[in-house]
Formats: structure tokens, sequence, C-alpha cells
């Protein structure tokens, strides 16, 4: 099977414009989650998307959004770029919620300047 | 939310066994422990998980303490493609949904 793909794989937007990275989960995957990786703050949580819903949210503000499609492809969006947006977004799935280990993605390197 | 900690860096000499240990002492009873590890420019790989008892697969065993407020990955015979840093994460349950709060990691170096 074909692991997670995340286009584009790097990315230089300028400060207050828009981007929408774009993640293909595993065939038959269900379950979508996508998290930023800084190095100040580590790895966080941003959201979850299950069957096209969004199921969980971290603390991000509603800047950052997401969606998913009835294929389990997702898209999340990030608008009014600031330069705290530099990070590595990892997209993960997973078959379905529970106790299932989730597959990560190569992850999209985002640099505002 | 649980928290996690776990020690900066670890070295481990190639061939022994290296012990990682995590302190989530907050952790609620029906939150799982789950162990990833993340080499340099790829996204984390999942390791193992448990939530009481101690778990073992072809990659690691997880030792989880009996009151639930600390664990230990172990990785029997590290190898220098073992060098990673391991994150410890517990999965937060609210709501009937699901997310993972990672800690800071431990930078495994494993020496020649």
């Amino acid at each position: 099977k074909a692991g997670v793909t995340q286009t584009p794989r790097y990315l230089i937007k300028t400060r207050g414009q828009q981007v929408t990275l774009s993640c293909s989960p595993i065939s038959g995957h269900r379950s979508v989650s996508w998290y930023q990786q800084t190095p100040g703050q580590g790895l966080q949580f941003l959201f979850e998307y299950f069957s096209e819903t969004q199921r969980n949210k971290g603390n991000f503000p509603g800047r950052f959004s997401g969606r998913q499609f009835s294929n389990s492809r997702s898209e999340m969006n990030v608008s009014t770029l600031e330069l705290g947006d530099s990070a590595l977004y990892l997209c993960a799935s997973s078959p379905g919620q529970g106790t299932y280990e989730q597959y990560f993605g190569p992850g999209t390197r985002l640099t505002v300047t | 939310d649980a928290k996690t900690t776990q020690p900066t860096s670890m070295d481990c000499a190639e061939g022994r066994a290296a012990n990682l240990p995590c302190n989530h002492s907050t952790i609620s009873g029906n939150e799982y422990v789950y162990w990833y590890r993340q080499i340099h420019s790829q996204g984390p790989q999942y390791i193992i998980h448990g939530l009481k008892n101690n778990e073992t697969n072809e990659m690691a065993s997880l030792i989880i303490t009996e009151d639930r407020k600390s664990s230990t990955l172990i990785l029997p015979h590290a190898t220098l493609r073992d060098t990673a840093v391991y994150y410890c994460i517990v999965r937060v349950t609210t709501s009937g949904t699901y997310k993972y709060i990672f800690g800071t990691g431990t930078r495994l170096k494993v020496l020649a």
C-alpha cells in the first residue's frame, strides 16, 4: 500500500498570504489528523477529520482550518499568514478512531517571509 | 490534558538495550500511552502503545507501572538506525473523540 502523501513538500509564502496544504491518506483510512511541528513548541495537534467531519480541534486560532473530502483526502488552510506559522505541517491517517496507530506523511515545510 | 515528561537526550551503545523513561503522572484511567519516533526529516513512526499491561512487539517493549504514572520504552538491541527522537504520547479522550498530546521527546543517540 502507498503511504501517506503530502503536497507540496516545500512552500515559501509571504506574510498576509494564505496557503492550502494537501494530504492523501493510506487507502482505506478514514481518519486524518494534522499537526504543526516547530523547534520551540514541538509537535502540536491541529485537528482531526473522520468521515468528512471535524471530530477534534487543538488550540489554534481560527486562521487554521481544514476539510476532508468523500475520498478521505484532506486539506488544511492557513489564512493571513504570520512569521510564526513557519513550521513543518504533518498529516497522519488511521483506519478509524480508537486504538489505531497513526501513519504520518513526510510533511510540508512552510516558510513564511 | 495529560502531559508527559521525558529526558531531553540519552546515549546508548550499539547492541545494548535502550531504556527510555516517560512520566505521565496526570494520566486518566482510559488514556492510552503511545510511543512514536522521528528520524530526522521524516514523519513520526509508530512504535507501540498500551493502557495498563506491558506490551511487546517486534520493535520494542513497553513497561507501564502499576499506578500508570510512568512508563519505559525498551529497545532490546539498539542499532545505529535507532538514532532518533522518541516521543511518549498520551491519547486523550474527550466526548468520544481522541487527540494525541505529544511530549517534547528524547533524542536517543546510538553510539558505535
